[in-house]
């Protein structure tokens, strides 16, 4: 059964920094891997989607990489700001689709 | 466009007694179909998924099951609820196949 972790489980950092949430998961037969946003009590919005094929994604100040054969991806965030405030989580997609516990980002004014 | 509905968005229910949640989709045909719970500040465990009408997996024994009547419909039911049913509960759905997934606004479930 595919499991997946997330490292850190939360982060404070000043605005203005450039930050790292990590991700790993077990099976490395995906066909993609997702970035989720969740804001308190909401439901969750997609942020980036790496197919199994490719190696990153960037959306705006968003960048996300997918290295499969380690079982490795990260969502890197420039010039974080206190509206990226929120829960990360990432969600690998095999045979269903399997959540990491989250990153709870707190970006300080 | 392909949009999810689920309902209702916050439910108190007490203990014993039944639970349906509704979840439907538009604009799409034969998705994948997810149910998911989050207990308060955990991350989202994964209850059912259905491949297609009347298919569906459970992941883990518990007080609830799952249904799929029609093709873009994902019920979530229980006879008799538990305290430990509390939670936040996601539908999402999935083209076939399995790429970019969507989600609903969730229900807040909270068994009294």
């Amino acid at each position: 059964k595919q499991e997946v972790t997330q490292i850190p489980a939360a982060l404070s950092v000043p605005e203005g920094e450039n930050l790292v949430l990590n991700c790993s998961f077990t099976d490395s037969a995906i066909y993609n891997l997702q970035w989720f946003r969740q804001d308190p009590g909401k439901g969750l919005t997609s942020l980036l989607l790496i197919q199994s094929s490719q190696r990153e994604q960037t959306s705006g100040r968003l960048n996300a990489s997918l290295d499969k054969s380690s079982g490795r991806s990260t969502l890197y965030i420039a010039a974080s700001q206190p509206g990226d405030s929120a829960t990360y989580l990432c969600a690998v997609n095999g045979n269903d689709m399997r959540f990491g516990a989250g990153t709870r980002l707190t970006v300080k004014p | 466009s392909q949009t999810i509905h689920q309902w209702p968005a916050t439910l108190v229910q007490p203990v014993g007694s039944p639970l349906s949640l509704e979840c439907t989709v538009e604009g799409t045909s034969n998705p994948n179909l997810y149910w998911y719970r989050q207990a308060a500040g955990r991350g989202l465990q994964l209850l059912f998924y259905s491949v297609g009408i009347g298919q569906i997996s459970s992941e883990v024994p518990q007080n609830l099951s799952a249904s799929r009547p029609q093709d873009r419909q994902f019920i979530l039911s229980s006879k008799k609820l538990l305290l430990s049913d509390s939670g936040f509960y996601l539908c999402a759905w999935s083209p076939e196949g399995g790429t970019e997934a969507f989600f609903g606004q969730g229900t807040r479930l909270t068994v009294v």
